[in-house]
């Protein structure tokens, strides 16, 4: 079983709509969340982090948390042709690493 | 500006030919982890150094070797490379273990191993 899951893509959006992007995970005991974009060859970077359930947000960025449903989403306000990137969600689950999904592929059509 | 390098960028080697990939930080983090990721797949841990304190992932073919001399400077070595170790190889460090929420990982630009 999969730890942590996300939906493979194409999420499709047009330019300035608002993208979301989902993430389940398996461990209750996991204890903060991270999202981070990757381009096409190039290495992960991280956009923002959560550990509280709720939002929080960064600019166009806001993630949620649910730990009773072990849900984490990113969305994105907003969105740019500049976003189109794979969102790869991981989860620390208190074993000192972090478990990646295999990311959603993310496309923002001008 | 603090950051994670890799070096080099893109790598060929023959199959079977030994090849060292480097990483090095000026974060004076304590943590260094090295990566795979092959296309469409998510990053696979494959070691970390805690400090010098060397943590094997239990899947990690014994091919895979790594070397931490210091605090800055972390190698990866590939003893017999196989077609399938043809990947990413990202090196990414972290402050301290990641015991607490707080902890984040930040990632080199990755080295692209192709064998031929």
């Amino acid at each position: 079983q999969k730890e942590v899951e996300q939906n493979s893509g194409p999420l499709s959006v047009p330019e300035g709509a608002i993208a979301s992007l989902n993430c389940t995970y398996s461990d209750r005991g996991s204890q903060s969340f991270f999202w981070y974009r990757q381009y096409s060859g190039k290495s992960p970077e991280l956009i923002m982090f959560i550990y509280s359930n709720g939002d929080k947000e960064d600019g166009r960025f806001t993630a949620q948390l649910n730990k009773a449903s072990q849900y984490v989403s990113l969305l994105i306000r907003d969105s740019q042709p500049s976003d189109s990137a794979t969102y790869l969600c991981a989860v620390n689950t208190g074993f000192q690493k972090l478990v990646f999904g295999t990311g959603t592929r993310l496309l923002v059509s001008p | 500006d603090a950051m994670v390098i890799q070096n080099p960028r893109y790598q060929v080697t023959q199959f079977g030919k030994p090849v060292t990939l480097s990483c090095s930080q000026t974060l004076n983090h304590n943590v260094m982890y090295w990566y795979q990721q092959k296309s469409s797949q998510a990053p696979k841990l494959l070691f970390h150094y805690y400090d010098k304190d060397f943590n094997n992932e239990a899947d990690t073919p014994d091919n895979f070797q790594s070397r931490r001399p210091n605090t800055s400077f972390c190698f990866l070595d590939i003893r017999s490379p196989g077609l399938g170790d043809a990947a990413m190889y990202l090196c990414a460090t972290s402050r301290d273990r990641l015991a607490g929420p707080r902890e984040t990982q930040y990632f080199g630009p990755g080295t692209r191993l192709l064998v031929l």
